[in-house]
């Protein structure tokens, strides 16, 4: 039991689409980030949040936004979904200062048809 | 760019045996290391971390690993197999920082048998 939860834990979607995946992160952790894991691959990193502001980015498209909120809730959204967009979905949350000690949810995993 | 790479995308042990599972990277400065392990249809868990503090690090469920910078490697290690460590294990590298991101391998999946 990581303290992270996230939903909906499946989801199936048609190419074009607009999809929002929302987290909610342990009380107290005020950096949230998101990961995209393909099949049999590890995962990606997307962006991360601080306080409510991206202040990191991986190699993803524009069509990949989100948003924090105070209550250490977050969203990811993906406008236009692509075939290639089907992978599962992390939300990993981590408290200030602890380098690299992330807490998974169990992730939202998402098919596009 | 940091980057891993996991040496063998699938390993078979026997219960009682030892687990070796090899991870290298490429930094470009000190880096902190990290190993994640992943059961069937869950998030990801941290096993243990590397932080330049001490070569040897021990981590949960009687696994360890040894950061070796001549070799560029952080291989994980358990001295006896158990049926519940079968799962999917993950290294993963940062620079570190206030805005930093994990890069992952790809990823060795452990099969243990009894």
């Amino acid at each position: 039991e990581t303290g992270v939860t996230q939903s909906p834990t499946h989801l199936i979607k048609t190419r074009g689409q607009q999809v929002t995946l929302r987290c909610s992160s342990q009380s107290g952790h005020n950096t949230v980030s998101w990961y995209q894991q393909a099949l049999g691959q590890g995962p990606q990193f997307i962006f991360q949040y601080y306080r409510e502001e991206e202040n990191g980015r991986g190699n993803f498209p524009p069509r990949f936004s989100g948003l924090q909120f105070p209550n250490y809730s977050s969203e990811l959204n993906v406008n236009a979904l692509e075939l290639d967009d089907s992978a599962l979905y992390l939300c990993a949350s981590r408290a200030s200062g602890n380098t690299g000690e992330l807490f998974f949810g169990e992730g939202s995993r998402l098919t596009v048809l | 760019a940091q980057s891993v790479t996991q040496l063998g995308s699938h390993v078979s042990v026997s219960e009682g045996a030892l687990v070796l599972l090899r991870c290298n990277y490429s930094s470009s400065v000190p880096p902190y290391l990290f190993w994640y392990v992943q059961y069937p249809n869950q998030g990801l868990q941290l096993l243990l971390k590397y932080t330049s503090a001490a070569t040897l690090v021990k981590g949960i469920n009687g696994f360890e690993a040894e950061f070796k910078k001549s070799e560029t490697s952080f291989h994980l290690t358990k001295p006896s197999a158990h049926m519940s460590d079968a799962a999917e294990y993950f290294c993963a590298v940062t620079l570190g920082g206030g805005s930093e991101k994990l890069v992952f391998g790809k990823g060795t999946k452990l099969t243990v048998n009894p």
